[in-house]
């Protein structure tokens, strides 16, 4: 979908490591989105970003970070990861077509 | 902040029947956007509604924004087995071009 790919796509890690998972684009969109997903809670958002080293916190940003430095790639690093952001990540564009967001494949991520 | 609230939770319905999702915010929406995620999958785009009052059809699925603009609904007349997943509403906070998402109704389907 629209390009955009999410890696790794499942990970394990001990809690207290710091983890990174990518999202990278090939259609140049300016705004992009990571976001967790668990039972009960829908889809929430952890941060945001609307270009190149321009980034914003969403809803449940504490101990995550984000970094964007080329229009391609938005990094999502838990610092020193935590058995309570077990999860599925999404990351998501906005296509400007429609206003509508296209989602990545996803990331399950388990901290053990 | 903005809150969208969706119900219900959860509908299992025999194949046939038909299945309505609500979505209700705690503050006006400039729009509200729906999404269908499979299971296992990833959230997808459905449809978008912008005025007050529209109704939008997509075969069996229709789509409607209330007056005020703080409540939504996603109807499926005569479900099928590939109706099944969850369905998401979710609010733009336009100033910020996030999405603020409901919970999901996740819909099973008996054969």
């Amino acid at each position: 979908d629209a390009g955009i790919t999410q890696s790794p796509r499942h990970k394990v890690t001990e809690t207290g490591t710091p983890v990174t998972l990518r999202c990278h684009q090939t259609e140049n969109h300016r705004y992009m989105y990571w976001y967790r997903q668990d039972p009960g809670h829908g889809l929430r958002l952890i941060h945001y970003s609307y270009g190149v080293k321009d980034t914003d916190k969403g809803e449940v940003s504490d101990g995550y970070s984000v970094s964007r430095s080329k229009t391609e790639d938005f990094l999502l690093t838990l610092e020193s990861a935590t058995s309570s952001q077990t999860s599925v990540y999404f990351c998501a564009i906005l296509t400007a077509a429609n206003y509508g967001y296209t989602f990545g494949s996803g990331t399950r991520l388990t901290v053990v | 902040g903005q809150q969208v609230m969706q119900i219900p939770q959860y509908q299992h319905v025999q194949e046939g029947e038909d299945f309505t999702t609500y979505c209700n915010s705690s503050t006006t929406l400039s729009n509200i956007q729906w999404y269908k995620q499979r299971p296992g999958g990833h959230p997808v785009f459905l449809i978008q509604l912008v005025k007050s009052g529209e109704v939008k059809k997509q075969k069996r699925l229709t789509f409607q924004f209330g007056e005020a603009k703080k409540n939504s609904s996603l109807h499926i007349t005569a479900t099928q087995t590939t109706d099944v997943g969850t369905y998401f509403c979710a609010g733009l906070d336009q100033g910020a071009q996030k999405l603020v998402f409901g919970q999901g109704t996740r819909l099973t389907i008996n054969p």
